[in-house]
């Protein structure tokens, strides 16, 4: 099974800066890592695909990167409706489809 | 416009059983698998099982194989989740979510509203 291992658990950034998560898997994925936002009390919403693919209806203020272990979300300038916890998931190797443990973006 | 919609969730006794519906609209069922994704309280996500348009394969994980049955019925555009011999552990939210798959890649690329299993006594 591939673990995923987000990191910061926590981060915290000022609306306008510029925030960037990181996502390793525990042996390569090659470029098959989606990046999911969850606001509390609600299901999960598809963001990135393929490392960095916007899924339909995402600002481009949402990127990804990436490949093989090592993957990043980089969110360009903060608005207030990005602060949410971030998964990613590996999908190449499955079953089991895996997720990180999230990333909890709040502000600072 | 697409919707999943959970429901069949509830409060139940250890080594009881429940059964989880999910109803699909807005697309063709039958053309997506389809997979069940559960959330503990407070904590991540976790991949539960996966069945494709036909029914023909199916996975789980280890966490809940022998237990839990996924199947589906096409005609009623309806995805079901079997929980026999719950235990305190399988407390969370389930949700279904859709597994789109272009020519090169795949993704979980539509989420239902989630429903709430407790399973205690």
């Amino acid at each position: 099974e591939i673990v995923m291992t987000q990191s910061p658990a926590t981060l915290s950034v000022s609306p306008g800066e510029r925030a960037t998560l990181s996502c390793r898997a525990s042996q390569s994925v090659s470029s098959k890592l989606a990046w999911y936002q969850q606001k509390p009390g609600q299901a999960p919403r598809l963001l990135i695909y393929g490392a960095s693919t916007r899924a339909t209806g995402i600002p481009a203020r949402f990127s990804g990167s990436g490949s093989g272990t090592e993957f990043t979300l980089t969110i360009s300038s903060l608005q207030s409706e990005d602060f949410a916890v971030y998964y990613c998931q590996q999908y190449n190797n499955w079953p089991p489809y895996t997720f990180g443990q999230g990333t909890k973006l709040e502000i600072k | 416009e697409f919707q999943l919609v959970e429901s069949g969730g509830g409060l139940v006794q250890p080594g009881g059983s429940l059964r989880l519906s999910c109803v699909a609209s807005g697309f063709t069922f039958s053309s997506y698998g389809m997979n069940w994704v559960r959330q503990a309280p407070g904590k991540g996500l976790e991949w539960v099982s996966y069945v494709t348009g036909t029914s023909s394969t199916i996975y789980y994980a280890d966490s809940v194989k022998g237990r839990f049955t996924i199947s589906r019925d096409n005609a009623k555009n309806s995805l079901y989740l079997q929980m026999n011999s719950l235990r305190a552990e399988d407390t969370a939210v389930y949700y279904c979510a859709r597994l789109y798959c272009s020519s090169t890649d795949c993704r979980f690329d539509f989420w239902g509203q989630g429903t709430l299993v407790t399973v205690s006594s």
